[in-house]
């Protein structure tokens, strides 16, 4: 079962900085926050992973809440690719040294022109 | 760096066939490789989580006769659809996580398999 709470859709103007909000409450210490997006027909794409600092790449910036329990996706200029269903999903250990990801229902991000 | 390939990107074939789905991390190694199922309008399911040399672990409720997995090597994976059926008509995607000695290394994922049964 999916341990975070996304808003099923946004919008965003192109060019402009898109906020993704991610609710995770019951995360533990030591749980990584992942955010995966995936356009239409085609696999998830791995987009940014954080455990408590804030975390930059050329994708995207990832804020996380001091007592962990939210956080934020950032694109700095949304474009229209940028069009796709985000996912804020919290790994579970699975036993030995797995881990799983399970994917909620994820925010559709639609960028317009 | 950390390509999925997966193999067909799309397959028809005929009710009672056996189907089968390749998955290689091209240029990394792979210890664990997971297998998902996604339903149009909804989202990925895990059917099957394999490490290297060993018996995937499945999912409650996925039947492991049904849907064969092989993790033969480092950068490969296979599932097969055993005796499929138009119900088993779905998008496959297949996904790899690096060998590393950090735990958090994320799974990056294939661009999956349309899968129609006739």
């Amino acid at each position: 079962d999916a341990k975070t709470t996304q808003p099923t859709s946004m919008d965003c103007a192109e060019g402009r900085a898109a906020n993704l909000p991610c609710n995770h409450s019951t995360i533990s210490g030591n749980e990584y926050v992942y955010w995966y997006r995936q356009i239409h027909s085609q696999g998830p794409q791995y987009i940014i992973h954080g455990l408590k600092n804030n975390e930059t790449n050329e994708m995207a910036s990832l804020i996380i809440t001091e007592d962990r329990k939210s956080s934020t996706l950032i694109l700095p200029h949304a474009t229209l690719r940028d069009t796709a269903v985000y996912y804020c999903i919290v790994r579970v250990y699975s036993g030995g040294s797995n881990y799983k990801l399970t994917f909620g229902k994820g925010t559709l991000l639609t960028v317009n022109p | 760096g950390a390509v999925v390939s997966q193999h067909p990107s799309w397959v028809i074939c005929k009710s009672g066939t056996s189907v089968k789905i390749e998955c290689r991390s091209l240029d990394f190694q792979a210890t664990t490789m997971f297998w998902y199922r996604q339903f149009p309008k909804q989202s990925l399911m895990l059917m099957a989580t394999s490490n290297e040399g060993s018996k995937a672990t499945y999912e409650q409720g996925v039947e492991k006769d049904k849907f064969l997995i092989n993790h033969a090597s480092l950068t490969l994976s296979t599932l097969t659809v055993t005796s499929a059926h138009p119900e088993d008509s779905s998008f496959y995607i297949c996904s790899a996580r690096k060998r590393s000695f950090y735990s958090n290394q994320p799974q990056h994922f294939g661009d999956g398999t349309r899968l129609s049964i006739l």
